[in-house]
């Protein structure tokens, strides 16, 4: 079973930030928390992932509360094809450690 | 640097027979996962190669099967195919014995008939 829960859908107006909540209340102190998404029948995407510290990439920025119980995935400008599903994963980086994944939120960007 | 390649993308059998698809991961990766991904749900890990041997399987019957090759390409094989067999099957490579972060292909869609 998946390890943590999201919103089911979400909208956003075009760009304006996006901000995804997940909440992971049971995560352990060496698992790290990843997030994909999935634009439709593709392949998931990797986006970013962090352990404890916030992290920013090129796509996105990861907020990681201090007790680690949640995160927020950060999309600071919205674009029609940042509409998917987006997947917050709990993992250890280390062993044959599977992804497991949720339902996500639907994301919807309007423009 | 080349990206998670499969094929074929689409693929259509009856029920009984037997499906074959692959994989091949990127550039400098050596290890493989496969997942299956029926309509509406998130993807279920069914098993992960590393260096040619399985390191770890999910709760998928003994009728799918894979391999890993030298190149560190892989194939997934399932026999005797069943309706619920249908869905998008995606693979993904990392590097390391599956801890890192996995980057997948765009999956091979099958529909059993």
């Amino acid at each position: 079973d998946a390890k943590t829960t999201q919103p089911p859908s979400m909208d956003c107006a075009e760009g304006r930030a996006a901000n995804l909540p997940c909440n992971h209340s049971t995560i352990s102190g060496n698992e790290y928390v990843y997030w994909y998404r999935q634009i439709h029948s593709q392949g998931p995407q990797y986006i970013i992932h962090g352990l404890k510290n916030n992290e920013t990439n090129e796509m996105a920025s990861l907020i990681i509360t201090e007790d680690r119980k949640s995160s927020t995935l950060i999309l600071p400008h919205a674009t029609l094809r940042d509409t998917a599903v987006y997947y917050c994963i709990v993992r250890v980086n280390f062993g044959n450690e599977k992804l497991t994944f949720g339902t996500g939120t639907r994301l919807t960007i309007i423009p | 640097e080349t990206g998670v390649t499969q094929s074929p993308t689409h693929l259509i059998k009856t029920r009984g027979q037997q499906v074959t698809l692959r994989c091949s991961s990127q550039s400098g990766h050596n290890t493989v996962s496969w997942y299956q991904q029926a309509l509406g749900q998130g993807p279920q890990f069914i098993f992960q190669y590393y260096r040619e041997e399985e390191n770890g399987r999910g709760n998928f019957p003994p009728r799918f099967s894979g391999l890993q090759f030298p190149n560190y390409s892989s194939e997934l094989n399932v026999n005797a195919l069943e309706l619920d067999d249908s869905a998008l099957y995606l693979c993904a490579s990392s590097l390391g014995r599956g801890g890192d972060t996995q980057y997948f292909g765009p999956g091979t869609r099958l529909t059993v008939l």
